[in-house]
């Protein structure tokens, strides 16, 4: 199983970039980097998910370096919503889910 | 369209006792994969359900057992219930593809 290595804690300030890493030193070749956000008392919610180089959606972009060791999840001008855990999973959940591991997750605090 | 729903939303069992949670995937989801989630950790994958069976588990014992019903929707049952169980409980769907759903979770306490 990959062993799955987030900062506990970040800060930041509303409208300020936040940038995220992940550490996966031993991810699988078959594994995706998926990352998610979760409210308190709520499910995790999908963010954005890749593979290798870099991903981007209206919400988020992901880096992902050619040796796919760590991953950066970033979250551009960032608002007192964002507050939230952020949790990366690695692995191909959908065939091999036992396999998937998710962080311990990093809280971020937005702050105005 | 409505996405994935868990009932109940809390519960309160004492140790020993038997608790079924329920799980009805997002519309056109055949698979369903249940996590269990403990505070300030993350979620831990249990087992997931494709075509009413058994896929693929994780690392938890026995007691923990679950189904899939014709129509997608699942149960997690966990028997002897002990205080370390206390977790939430979730469950994603998907289909076919990497990106799972999870819903709001059912937050269980043993007493």
């Amino acid at each position: 199983l990959a062993k799955i290595t987030q900062p506990i804690s970040m800060d930041s300030y509303e409208g300020q970039e936040v940038n995220i890493t992940c550490s996966h030193n031993n991810i699988a070749t078959n594994d995706y980097i998926t990352w998610y956000q979760q409210f308190p008392s709520q499910g995790p919610r999908f963010i954005i998910q890749g593979y290798k180089t870099k991903v981007t959606n209206e919400v988020a972009s992901l880096f992902i370096p050619a040796d796919r060791k760590s991953s950066t999840l970033s979250l551009p001008r960032v608002s007192l919503s964002d507050t939230a855990v952020y949790y990366c999973l690695v692995g191909a959940y959908n065939t091999n889910a036992g396999k998937s591991t998710f962080g311990d997750g990093t809280t971020l605090t937005v702050k105005p | 369209d409505a996405g994935v729903t868990q009932s109940p939303t809390h519960l309160i069992k004492t140790r020993g006792q038997q608790v079924t949670l329920r799980c009805s995937p997002k519309s056109g989801h055949d698979t369903v994969s249940w996590y269990q989630q403990a505070l300030g950790q993350g979620p831990q994958f249990i087992f997931q359900y494709y075509e009413e069976e058994e896929r693929q588990r994780g690392n938890f014992p026995d007691r923990f057992s679950g189904h899939q019903f014709p129509n997608y929707s699942s149960e997690l049952n966990v028997n002897a219930l002990l205080l370390g169980d206390s977790a939430l409980y979730l469950c994603a769907s998907s289909l076919a593809r990497y990106e799972q759903y999870f819903g709001p979770g059912t937050r269980l306490t043993v007493t």
